[in-house]
C-alpha cells in the first residue's frame, strides 16, 4: 500500500533555531518526493521537488535530503523565522506511464516559530 | 501570472443541504485537481480531469459528490446532499502536464473552507 508517514506530528521551536522534519513514504513506482508548505487558510506551495537521482535540494533556508535506498527524506529549516509557521506536508509522486502522475500525501508536520 | 482562484473561501451549510466550489485553473494549465483535506489531514484526491475528460475518479463518493469541466478550463465541484463528514477544505489544484518531463508542478488555490452543521 502507497503511504506516506511524517514526523513529528508537531513541533514548537524559538525564532533563529534550526529544526529538521522527516519524511518515510512506501510509494512504488517512485516519480519524485516533494514538500510543501501550508500556511493557515492557503493551498499548498511547493518547496522542494527530487528526483531519484538527487540526494539534496536547497531553496533559501530550507534543505531538502532524500535516500531512495532507505525510503526516507528530510526537511531542514535553517534559522527559522515566524514566518516559517505552518503546516509542512511530504507528498511522493507514482507515475504510471505518460504526464500523469498519483501524488500520495503525507498528513503534514504542524510546525509553530515562537518569538 | 495569475494563480488557482476558487470561489466561495467560505461556506456554512447545515446538512442534508446542496453545495457548489467553482474553481478557475492557471491559463493554459490542461489538467485540474479537486482535493479535500480534513483538518489534520494532508489533501485526498477527488477528482482529476485532463481538459474536460476525468482521469482519476476512483475516491469520488459519487453518490453524493459530482463535478464536471464542460470546456475544459473552469470547474464544478457540488455535493448533494451534504453531510457533517464533508466538513473539511476542498482545494483545486492545476497543472500544465507537459510531456517527457520528470515531474508536472501542482499549483494550488487558496481553498474553500466547508462547514456542514
Amino acid at each position: 500500500k502507497n503511504q506516506v508517514e511524517q514526523s513529528p506530528q508537531s513541533l514548537i521551536i524559538l525564532e533563529g533555531k534550526n529544526c529538521t522534519l522527516q519524511c518515510n513514504y512506501t510509494v512504488s513506482p517512485f516519480s519524485n518526493l516533494r514538500w510543501y508548505k501550508q500556511d493557515t487558510g492557503r493551498g499548498p506551495v511547493s518547496l522542494t521537488i527530487m528526483t531519484f537521482s538527487e540526494n539534496t535540494k536547497s531553496n533559501g533556508r530550507y534543505t531538502a535530503t532524500l535516500d531512495a535506498d532507505t525510503k526516507q527524506s528530510s526537511l531542514h529549516i535553517t534559522a527559522s523565522q515566524l514566518s516559517d509557521s505552518a503546516s509542512y506536508i511530504c507528498v511522493v509522486s507514482a507515475q504510471y506511464g505518460g504526464a500523469t502522475n498519483k501524488l500520495i500525501f503525507g498528513t503534514g508536520t504542524l510546525l509553530a516559530v515562537q518569538p | 501570472e495569475a494563480g488557482v482562484a476558487q470561489s466561495p473561501r467560505y461556506k456554512i451549510i447545515e446538512k442534508r443541504q446542496s453545495v457548489a466550489f467553482w474553481c478557475n485553473p492557471i491559463s493554459g494549465h490542461a489538467t485540474l485537481y479537486w482535493y479535500q483535506q480534513i483538518l489534520g489531514q494532508g489533501p485526498k484526491l477527488l477528482i482529476q480531469f485532463q481538459n474536460n475528460g476525468v482521469v482519476d475518479d476512483s475516491q469520488l463518493p459519487k453518490d453524493r459528490f459530482s463535478a464536471e469541466r464542460l470546456k475544459g478550463v473552469d470547474s464544478t465541484l457540488k455535493i448533494q446532499p451534504a453531510k457533517l463528514e464533508d466538513s473539511a477544505v476542498y482545494l483545486c489544484a492545476s497543472s500544465v502536464d507537459r510531456q517527457r518531463v520528470s515531474y508536472n508542478e501542482q499549483f494550488f488555490g487558496p481553498g474553500t473552507r466547508l462547514t456542514v452543521l
